[in-house]
């Protein structure tokens, strides 16, 4: 397996654009989690899924992101509008459905918001 | 509410010297607990992980953890340091009921040859 796959690995825009990161998670993985790393917070856990289900979205900073997972293969999350305080390296990550197991990091998406 | 501490933010060593990076969790519950690696511009790679038993943890890359539960401690170590091991160093936790790790704020790695 490839592993899991983000894009794009770098993005920059304006502020108060639309930002879509996209996620493909390890095949047969039941879990999804969406992570973000700054200097300031270190790394943070957004939203995750199981199943393609949102589990816990508390992590989401507020309502200018949201994130879907239409199908086991697949997941997005967007920003709408984007801020430059959203500025940050982006992780996502899949596991399997047991207990005792990791979850496996993609590459990030390092957004910058300008 | 879970949580980890790593009280060291930088720490620099000799290649060849040992090296052991501290972790504190808090948790309700029986823990799970895990180290990843993160080179510049990379993902977070698994060093090693801990669910049960045998409390000394071997891991990738020569790495070692050990899980001493009336501490609340999860270190790492390596016996000697070679120059590839310079990233940044996170340690996490998670446990039946919750499935997302949360994480440390790291200790970045530096050696000197």
């Amino acid at each position: 397996d490839a592993g899991v796959i983000q894009s794009p690995r770098h993005e920059v825009t304006e502020m108060g654009q639309e930002v879509t990161l996209r996620c493909k998670p390890i095949s047969g993985h039941d879990y999804l989690f969406w992570y973000r790393q700054t200097m300031m917070r270190g790394l943070e856990l957004l939203i995750y899924f199981n199943n393609n289900v949102p589990i816990d979205d508390s992590g989401m900073p507020e309502d200018r992101f949201s994130a879907k997972m239409p199908n086991a293969s697949f997941s997005n999350l967007k920003i709408q509008p984007s801020e430059p305080r959203d500025s940050a390296v982006y992780f996502c990550a899949s596991s399997l459905s047991s207990e005792n197991t990791e979850a496996f990091f993609g590459q990030g998406t390092r957004l910058t918001v300008v | 509410a879970q949580s980890v501490t790593q009280p060291d933010i930088h720490i620099t060593v000799s290649e060849g010297a040992s090296l052991e990076l501290r972790c504190n969790y808090s948790y309700g519950a029986t823990p799970y607990l895990f180290w990843y690696v993160q080179s510049p511009g990379q993902g977070l790679q698994l060093l090693l992980k801990y669910f049960s038993g045998d409390t000394l943890v071997q891991g990738i890359k020569g790495f070692e953890a050990e899980f001493k539960r009336s501490q609340s401690s999860f270190n790492l170590r390596k016996p000697s340091v070679h120059w590839s091991d310079a990233a940044e160093y996170f340690c996490a936790v998670g446990g039946t009921g919750r499935r997302a790790l949360t994480f440390g704020s790291g200790t970045r790695l530096q050696v000197q040859p």
